[in-house]
C-alpha cells in the first residue's frame, strides 16, 4: 500500500527566504507525482505535475523534483512571500487510466513572515 | 485546465439530516471524484463519479450514506446522509481528462455537524 510522507508537518520561515518542501513516497512505481496549495478552509489548486519519466516541473518561482528510484520529490519556493503562506501537499498517482487515483501526504502547513 | 465551481461552500447541519452538494465543471471531463479532508488529515478518496453509472466508491464508504450522481459529463452531487457529528469535514469535488493530466478540485464545501 502506497504511503505519502511530508515532512515536518509546519515550516515558519522569514521573507525573501528560499525554501524546500519533501515529499516521500514507499512505493517508487508511480505514473505521476502532483504538487498542490491550499488555503484555510479552501480546495485544492493545483501547482506543478511531473511524470515519472520527468526530472523536475518549473512554474514562475517554483520548482519541483522527482527522484522515482528513491521515492522522493521536493519542491522549491524561490524569495517566499507572504502570499505563499498555504498547505502543500504532493499527491502519488500509481497507474495510468481512468480509474487510477491518488494518494496524498498530509501537506507540510507554511507560514512565510512579512 | 478546468474550473470547478462547488456548492455550498459551507454549511452547518443538524444530527440526521442530510447534505447534497453539488459540482459543475466549465468543461466535459472523464473523471470526477469526490474526497474528504477530515480536520488535520490527508484527503481521502470517498467515490469515484461514473457517468451514467453508479458510482464507485472506496473501502469503508457505502452507497446508503454517500449517494452520489452524475447525469453528465459536467455535473456531479454528493449526498451526505443521516449525518452526525463524525461527518464533519471539509468535501471536496475534482476532476480530470485524463490520468496524465492535472487533476482539478472546487473549492470546497466544509460541513459541521452539531
Amino acid at each position: 500500500k502506497q504511503e505519502v510522507t511530508q515532512i515536518p508537518a509546519a515550516l515558519s520561515v522569514p521573507e525573501g527566504e528560499n525554501l524546500v518542501l519533501n515529499c516521500s513516497f514507499t512505493d517508487s512505481a508511480i505514473y505521476n507525482l502532483q504538487w498542490f496549495r491550499q488555503d484555510p478552509g479552501k480546495g485544492l489548486t493545483s501547482l506543478l505535475l511531473i511524470q515519472s519519466s520527468q526530472r523536475e516541473q518549473t512554474s514562475g518561482r517554483l520548482n519541483a523534483s522527482l527522484d522515482k528510484s528513491s521515492g522522493r520529490s521536493t519542491l522549491y519556493i524561490a524569495a517566499s512571500q507572504p502570499g505563499d503562506s498555504a498547505t502543500y501537499l504532493c499527491a502519488v498517482r500509481r497507474q495510468a487510466g481512468a480509474n487510477s487515483k491518488l494518494t496524498f501526504g498530509k501537506g507540510i502547513t507554511l507560514s512565510v513572515r512579512p | 485546465s478546468a474550473v470547478i465551481s462547488q456548492k455550498p461552500s459551507r454549511d452547518i447541519c443538524q444530527r440526521g439530516t442530510s447534505l447534497t452538494i453539488q459540482c459543475q465543471v466549465d468543461s466535459q471531463v472523464t473523471m470526477m471524484f469526490w474526497y474528504r479532508q477530515q480536520p488535520g488529515q490527508s484527503l481521502t478518496l470517498i467515490a469515484t463519479a461514473n457517468q451514467g453509472s453508479e458510482a464507485t466508491y472506496e473501502s469503508g464508504f457505502v452507497i446508503d450514506k454517500f449517494p452520489i450522481s452524475r447525469p453528465n459529463l459536467t455535473f456531479s452531487t454528493l449526498t451526505v446522509s443521516n449525518m452526525s457529528p463524525e461527518d464533519s469535514s471539509i468535501y471536496l469535488c475534482s476532476a480530470g481528462a485524463s490520468a496524465n493530466e492535472k487533476l482539478f478540485f472546487g473549492s470546497g464545501t466544509q460541513l459541521s455537524v452539531l
